[in-house]
């Protein structure tokens, strides 16, 4: 079974609207992370967003929020007012312990997302 | 810019060679972790290391290795190499164990002829 579930492969979306990019997860373990990573042509990563299981408030870093809803196991991110800048690949990951204090990082399918002028 | 940086950025390798990866992390951070990415894909979790020592593995056979140094630097080994081993491998450090942020390199693309 897949732990992260990115279902959408493309999205266009108009420069200065919002957009949502969705993420599904699944885990046992009660304490997790999720992340959001912008991969542009280049092929750096960029982290965006983080939020911790435990972590009441959703996560907000500038344009970048992260809509997390727990008992459906989702954790999509919302870009508001997007720019050209913003079109890249866009991977949602959730770090999940192995137990002992081991973890491992556990990477969606990604969501090409192309912004238009 | 990251202070991540991977070395080379490209190679070429033929099938059954081994081959060596380089990364350097930001100064400070202890935790660093290789990830493989197939074109088109996620990037697959091979492994991570804390303070020198492996802490936590994907599901990669053993000839897929790795080595900490005290001053940030890293290695990821594969040996006999197949031509699925082709892709691209990304390094990320972190402050700790429990950061929320990876801090990625650019890779180094591997290309198994």
């Amino acid at each position: 079974a897949q732990k992260i579930t990115q279902t959408q492969p493309g999205m266009f979306v108009q420069e200065k609207e919002a957009v949502t990019l969705d993420c599904t997860y699944d885990t046992s373990d009660p304490s997790y992370g999720l992340f959001w990573y912008k991969q542009p042509s280049s092929g750096e990563m960029i982290f965006l967003i983080y939020q911790g299981s435990y972590d009441q408030q959703n996560a907000t870093e500038g344009r970048y929020s992260l809509n997390f809803q727990k008992a459906r196991k989702s954790a999509n991110l919302v870009i508001s007012a997007s720019q050209l800048g913003d079109s890249a690949m866009y991977f949602c990951a959730m770090r999940e312990g192995l137990g002992s204090g081991t973890y491992k990082y556990i990477f969606g399918t990604g969501t090409r997302l192309k912004v238009l002028a | 810019e990251t202070g991540v940086t991977q070395s080379p950025t490209h190679l070429i390798k033929t099938r059954g060679q081994q081959v060596t990866l380089r990364c350097s992390s930001q100064s400070g951070h202890n935790t660093v972790s290789w990830y493989q990415q197939a074109l088109g894909q996620g990037p697959q979790f091979i492994f991570q290391y804390y303070r020198e020592e492996e802490n936590g593995r994907g599901n990669f056979p053993p000839r897929f290795s790795g080595l900490q140094f005290p001053n940030y630097s890293s290695e990821l080994n594969v040996n006999a190499l197949e031509l699925d081993d082709s892709a691209l491998y990304l390094c990320a450090s972190s402050l700790d164990l429990v950061s929320g942020e990876l801090f990625f390199g650019e890779g180094s693309r591997l290309t198994v002829l």
